[in-house]
């Protein structure tokens, strides 16, 4: 099956710690992207990369990194820079021959303790 | 900063119901626009995607753009108790923006 898998599902992270949150698809898209959601809040862009070894920050990208070394990969990085980290990351991939609609993955959880 | 705007509701109809939920948007430029679902502790899932003005019907939903006015709304026709969820507006800008941006979302409660 064709899609976008995310993982961990729940994740705790400890103050002071980096984790990193994996995104694979197999649909063969150019273009992923990260987004954070926050409870009762629309989605914020964090970073995004429309080729391999190319990314751009969205519009809350400090405390987070990512890296695009193969087409299929888009990991992300929370470093201990980022303040709240505590929020719902859904990455996703965008098709070109839908118009380029934006579909996404099951999203990861992310809580500090 | 480019906006779209929704109101947060929760917007509650009787099942059987047309709900009416309401987006409007900044950036005069903008060409493409997308509804997506949204089932609580789930990711979004796409409901609809209009490009032109007027309305695109796809079953039981409705979608309608009027770049005049800078507003696009998505009508949900004989609503039903599984359509409760929050219903998010993302708009795409001119010259080929590879961003979306999203609104706040709506919260629809259709009751049996």
């Amino acid at each position: 099956d064709g899609g976008i898998t995310q993982s961990p599902k729940y994740l705790f992270r400890k103050e002071g710690q980096n984790v990193t949150l994996s995104c694979e698809q197999n649909l063969n898209h150019d273009a992923m992207y990260w987004y954070r959601q926050d409870p009762g809040q629309g989605l914020r862009l964090i970073y995004y990369s429309q080729i391999v070894n190319d990314f751009q920050k969205g519009d809350i990208a400090e405390g987070y990194s990512v890296s695009r070394e193969k087409k299929e990969s888009f990991p992300l990085t929370v470093t201990s820079a980022q303040k709240n980290p505590t929020a719902f990351y859904l990455c996703a991939s965008m098709d070109p021959g839908a118009g380029n609609t934006i579909y996404f993955g099951e999203g990861s959880w992310l809580t500090v303790v | 900063q480019k906006e779209v705007e929704q109101n947060s509701g929760p917007l509650s109809v009787p099942e059987g119901a047309i709900a009416s939920l309401n987006c409007t948007y900044s950036d005069r430029g903008s060409q493409s626009f997308f509804w997506y679902r949204q089932y609580s502790g789930k990711s979004p899932e796409l409901i609809m995607s209009i490009y032109s003005n007027g309305d695109k019907e796809d079953g039981r939903f409705t979608a309608q753009l009027n770049k005049a006015s800078q507003y696009v709304s998505l009508l949900i026709r004989d609503s039903q108790p599984s359509d409760s969820a929050t219903y998010l507006c993302a708009v795409r800008g001119q010259g080929g923006s590879e961003k979306l941006v999203f609104g706040k979302g709506t919260k629809l409660t259709v009751n049996p």
